[in-house]
């Protein structure tokens, strides 16, 4: 059972370019999420999705996109890379939105971006 | 954004002893978690809280979700090197809503033998 997986796990930038962190989880679950990992910052919610073809913003959007064209799918996309995004990204899910448990999230093993 | 107040920012102990760590909040929430995380990995859930005042055992890990419901305690005994790893909490102040969960900054956790 491969869970959620992320893919590339590492990844340097150059500042400007684009690139997408790709996110692919095979248990049928309606709820996914894009978080940052910054040291003393916790897990930041970027971006998340409750459903193909619904997305929303977190906390902190600005600088990226994404789309839920699939239930299995939900890629993050950096259109223009900043040094200000150099952090670990972690994708996650869960199977409902409805659930009253629904913290309780499955992460991704995480990819590392280094934007220089 | 709100952060919770994990504390200790991290903890250097020795196998064998009890760890106790724990995460504050200004503001009210519904159902407290507490996530590990191992170097090179994703956070894994350790355990879910869903009532003020609860505790809630998972082999050596006991969580308690504060009376106030602004507050959380993780307690581990009798640590071991499989201990290490960084510790979240996290707070969801709305059932039913994935999307307003906020975590700790975490408690970087050291095992020594």
């Amino acid at each position: 059972n491969a869970g959620v997986t992320q893919t590339p796990k590492f990844q340097v930038l150059k500042t400007g370019q684009s690139m997408t962190l790709q996110c692919a989880q095979d248990m049928n679950h309606e709820y996914m999420s894009w978080y940052r990992q910054d040291p003393g910052m916790g897990l930041r919610l970027i971006h998340y999705s409750v459903g193909a073809g619904i997305t929303d913003q977190g906390e902190v959007p600005n600088g990226y996109n994404v789309s839920r064209s699939t239930t299995e799918d939900f890629p993050l996309r950096l259109l223009s890379a900043a040094p200000s995004q150099t952090s670990v990204y972690f994708c996650a899910s869960l199977a409902s939105t409805d659930r009253a448990v629904s913290g309780e999230l499955f992460f991704g093993e995480g990819s590392r971006l280094t934007v220089l | 954004g709100q952060q919770l107040n994990q504390s200790p920012q991290s903890m250097f102990i020795q196998e064998g002893e009890d760890v106790s760590m724990n995460c504050t909040s200004s503001s009210i929430f519904n159902t407290w978690l507490w996530y590990k995380q191992e170097p090179g990995e994703g956070p894994v859930l350790l355990i879910a809280l869903y009532k003020a005042g609860e505790l809630t055992s998972n082999g050596r890990l006991t969580a308690q979700f504060g009376i106030t419901r602004k507050d959380s305690f993780l307690n581990i005994s009798a640590s071991i090197p499989s201990d290490v790893g960084i510790y979240f909490c996290a707070g969801q102040r709305n059932t039913g809503t994935a999307s307003k969960l906020t975590f700790g900054t975490g408690t970087r956790l050291q095992v020594t033998l």
